[in-house]
């Protein structure tokens, strides 16, 4: 069966320390992962796709990265804007998404 | 362009009602995916349509529970006979393709009284 486990599940930060996020996952075949932010009371926002092993995509402080297991999004000097929860979800071939649980981010002023 | 659009936001039933969520996707969009999403749980996915077509409903109850997504019109997620466990956020996603990233609309918040 498909799985996709994140963590932290929820991570403190100050404003301007950089982290990672981890997405580890197990799937036969994958053909992608993607990666989206949840604000509070909202549907989930499209961030990254990731297709093979070794791309990285950057989007301002964000970068996320593949490997053959996980995924990371990096943030870097983060703001208190980038508050919210991220969610990766993988693909396996001709399968629909599945969800990992999210980890929720805080970014302290 | 406009993002995929849900209604009502909000929904509130009594048990034993019917609730009707709509969900009109992203324009050049023709595939619609429904999912549950339950406080502090992730999204978890409940059926797959295209125009005229069920694809995969291998995650929505058995009973109860239905959609539909009409040549013309929205997608239409539709519960009968609510009961407590159903009141959640029920989020709409459409792409291009299987393969393709999902865009998400606002959501509906169900609330069974």
């Amino acid at each position: 069966e498909d799985q996709v486990t994140q963590s932290p599940e929820a991570l403190r930060l100050q404003e301007g320390e950089s982290s990672s996020l981890n997405c580890s996952y197990t799937v036969s075949g994958l053909r992608g992962l993607f990666w989206y932010r949840q604000d509070p009371g909202k549907g989930p926002e499209f961030l990254f796709t990731l297709y093979s092993a070794g791309e990285e995509k950057e989007k301002e402080r964000l970068k996320a990265t593949l490997t053959k297991k996980e995924s990371f999004l990096h943030i870097t000097a983060p703001k208190p804007e980038d508050s919210a929860t991220y969610l990766c979800a993988v693909q396996a071939e001709g399968q629909n998404f599945v969800f990992g649980p999210g980890t929720r981010l805080s970014v302290l002023p | 362009n406009a993002g995929v659009m849900q209604n009502p936001r909000h929904l509130v039933r009594r048990r034993g009602q019917e609730a009707r969520l709509r969900c009109s996707p992203m324009k050049g969009h023709s595939h619609v995916y429904w999912y549950r999403q339950l406080p502090e749980e992730g999204l978890k996915f409940m059926v797959y349509l295209q125009k005229e077509n069920i694809i995969d409903e291998s995650g929505m109850p058995k009973e109860r529970f239905s959609a539909e997504f009409p040549k013309e019109g929205p997608s239409i997620l539709r519960i009968q006979q609510v009961v407590r466990g159903d009141s959640a956020a029920y989020f709409c996603a459409s792409s291009r393709g299987l393969s393709y990233e999902q865009y998400f609309g606002p959501g509906t918040r169900l609330t069974v009284t």
